[in-house]
């Protein structure tokens, strides 16, 4: 079946913009993380959703990083007022619920390249 | 939280040759250790994962080995091919309040030269 998508692949935001981001998760997984992976280095957790409820948000960098996903499918990560430092790829991935067989594997997306001018 | 620690950072080699990548981990609470594969410009691939309560794990040419008392896994790779050249990232989590959030390592570039 279909994979994670997310859109764009490629975004260039002059410093100050406002950016979304998509990720359009495996159908049926409930499970819903956002990863920043600078260049070079492993992906950092930001934020994870459990269908619609954002249940852990403890990797956001700033107040101005916002995640929603309103009906426990498709999420977005929105970004205001970008800053350089925010220049990295955003990675969605997603999995089934947490169960007694404990934690499911992750599929990740292509990931959106953010590039701040 | 965790904080997993990878070595080597680079790791070359001839092609058939074995490749050894090493993980430690901080958080004994910590039950699942996926390795992932990355292409330049490429989504993280899955490709072999292992459970606490699971001591080694083999899929054809690869293998990964977990130590808890240590709190170290390591991923082997056989017969090694051009092809497995990329960027190879461990990572630990563990459920409850940390959801299965991954905790990754900074990742080994692993080059196979035919």
């Amino acid at each position: 079946g279909a994979g994670v998508s997310q859109s764009p692949r490629y975004k260039v935001a002059k410093r100050g913009q406002d950016v979304a981001l998509r990720c359009d998760p495996i159908s049926g997984h409930v499970s819903l993380f956002w990863y920043q992976q600078a260049l070079g280095q492993g992906p950092e957790f930001l934020t994870y959703f459990q269908n619609e409820a954002q249940l852990d948000k403890s990797g956001l960098p700033s107040d101005r990083f916002f995640a929603e996903r309103p009906e426990g499918s498709v999420s977005t990560l929105k970004i205001q007022r970008t800053q350089q430092e925010d220049s990295a790829v955003y990675l969605c991935a997603s999995s089934l619920a947490l169960g007694l067989a404990g934690v499911h594997e992750q599929y990740f997306g292509p990931g959106t390249r953010l590039t701040v001018t | 939280g965790e904080n997993v620690e990878q070595h080597p950072s680079t790791l070359s080699v001839q092609e058939g040759d074995s490749a050894v990548i090493k993980c430690t981990y901080s958080d004994s609470a910590s039950n699942y250790f996926p390795w992932y594969k990355q292409e330049l410009g490429k989504r993280p691939q899955l490709i072999i994962d292992i459970r606490s309560n699971v001591g080694e794990k083999k899929d054809q040419r690869i293998a990964v080995t977990l130590n808890k008392t240590a709190k170290h896994f390591s991923l082997h790779i056989t017969e090694t091919q051009p092809e497995d050249s990329a960027v190879y990232f461990c990572a630990a989590s563990r459920g409850g309040t940390s959801y299965g959030k991954l905790t990754f390592g900074q990742g080994t570039i692993l080059t196979v030269h035919p």
